[in-house]
């Protein structure tokens, strides 16, 4: 059974990084076919795709976050990593990391991890 | 565009059937995905692809797809149904997984 488990911190100051790890177990993040995703949820609101990486180390990013995400895979660990810089009170949210697959017209992300909540404020 | 538009809230009552909707241009290629959100806990995945349902989704559950239109439909509502559903595809030019209707949410009278 793949589990995937967010760390970092609750609580971060604005205008600084982000960070945030996601543990994989049950599976290698090294085999192909999946994409590690970031994806956050608002207070009360629905959800936002941040971005993904491949095993390779293919990024996608959201345009709308790009000039402030990076997302990278450490294999040797299992595991990937969130860096989401100039941080500002509307990043305030729920972060959740999920697997993706891709197929020729669908694709799904699953599963997901508990999420982990992380305020900005000062 | 590479907007999906959802009904914000819809209700049903216990025991009957409801539609659950999802509207995008990027649904005439690709087919969405749905997932099931509870309060307080992660998001499910219920409906992918065609109309696959993971292991564990009851056969309530069920997707569809027509023209720009994708629904989800759920045969005898129960109790425990009540939930945000969110709708999921590509954006329209195929480049990621990642845009996301704006959820609704699913009352069960």
């Amino acid at each position: 059974q793949v589990q995937l488990q967010e760390s970092g911190p609750g609580l971060v100051k604005p205008s600084q990084t982000l960070s945030l790890t996601c543990t994989v177990s049950g599976a290698s993040i090294n085999s192909g076919g999946y994409y590690w995703s970031w994806i956050r949820q608002h207070p009360g609101k629905g959800l936002e795709w941040i971005g993904y990486i491949y095993y390779s180390g293919t990024t996608y990013y959201n345009p709308s976050l790009k000039s402030r995400v990076n997302i990278s895979i450490e294999t040797s660990k299992n595991e990937f990593s969130l860096k989401l810089s100039s941080l500002t009170a509307a990043d305030t949210a729920v972060y959740y990391c999920a697997r993706a697959r891709h197929g020729d017209n669908q694709g799904w992300f699953d599963p997901w991890g508990q999420g982990t909540l992380v305020r900005v404020s000062s | 565009s590479s907007e999906l538009t959802q009904d914000p809230a819809v209700s049903v009552a216990l025991g009957q059937t409801v539609r659950i909707t999802c509207q995008g241009d990027s649904l005439r290629r690709y087919f969405a995905t749905w997932y099931q959100q509870k309060p307080g806990q992660a998001p499910v995945l219920v409906i992918y692809g065609k109309n696959h349902r993971p292991s564990g989704i009851p056969d309530r559950f069920s997707g569809s797809n027509s023209g720009n239109t994708a629904s989800l439909t759920i045969t005898g509502a129960q109790a425990e149904d009540e939930a945000d559903y969110y709708c999921n595809s590509r954006d329209s030019s195929g480049n990621h997984l990642g845009v996301f209707g704006g959820g609704t949410k699913l009352t069960v009278l």
